[in-house]
């Protein structure tokens, strides 16, 4: 079975705080993402990274970074938490296209408050 | 306008019920479609893919309708274990990678 690890699925963090949410996959895949999920807004994209060293933005990217030294490896940053980043935050990771069937494997989230 | 559009429910239904949800999205050169289910405080996972031809599996049915732009789901013989939340999910680029997601329709199925 795929396996997509969040390092932390509760956080509580202050205003101006530096916050890293880590994120591993075991299948190999290519593609990984990063999405945040708040109530009537569903899921939105962050960042996708289709290889290492390689991201690209998604749809609400400001106030976010992300690391890919691996490839297994996936890192959201958050360089200064505002209240207004209090969310679930959602791993997922897929094959490259070619190989994608549209599926994507998610972690189980991190449950991130902002104080 | 969202790119996906979901009617968020709830949907009441009691077991044994026949339920069908909507999904509509705004861009029309859309290829890819799919229905993924997410239980409550849990993370979504697929549920079956939408072909132009339509696709069955089970007691489930994803049709698409490219003409009005929709996409629906139909569940028959509703299960208490089908309570979850039913995001609809579109390619809207045709890239194979960036997909979007609905806000999501909640099913609660009652004894």
């Amino acid at each position: 079975d795929v396996k997509v690890t969040q390092s932390s699925r509760y956080l509580v963090k202050r205003t101006g705080e530096k916050v890293f949410l880590e994120c591993v996959q075991d299948m190999d895949h290519e593609n990984m993402f990063w999405y945040r999920q708040d109530p009537g807004l569903g899921l939105r994209l962050i960042y996708f990274s289709y290889d290492v060293k390689m991201k690209e933005k998604g749809d609400i990217p400001e106030g976010y970074s992300v690391s890919r030294e691996k490839k297994e490896r996936f890192s959201l940053i958050l360089e200064s938490a505002s209240t207004s980043q209090t969310s679930m935050y959602l791993c997922a990771s897929s094959f490259a296209a070619g190989r994608n069937t549209g599926e994507l494997f998610f972690g189980e989230g991190s449950r991130l408050t902002v104080l | 306008r969202k790119e996906v559009e979901q009617d968020p429910g709830p949907f009441n239904v009691p077991e044994g019920a026949t339920v069908a949800f909507n999904c509509t999205y705004s861009n029309s050169a859309s290829q890819s479609f799919f229905w993924y289910r997410q239980d409550c405080r849990k993370e979504p996972k697929l549920l079956m893919s939408v072909y132009s031809s339509g696709n069955e599996d089970g007691r489930f049915t994803a049709q698409l309708n490219r003409a009005s732009q929709y996409i629906s789901l139909l569940i028959r013989d509703s299960k208490l274990s089908d309570s979850a939340t039913y995001l609809c999910v579109v390619n809207p680029r045709n890239a194979g990678n960036m997909l979007t997601f609905g806000g999501g329709t909640r099913l609660m199925v009652k004894p």
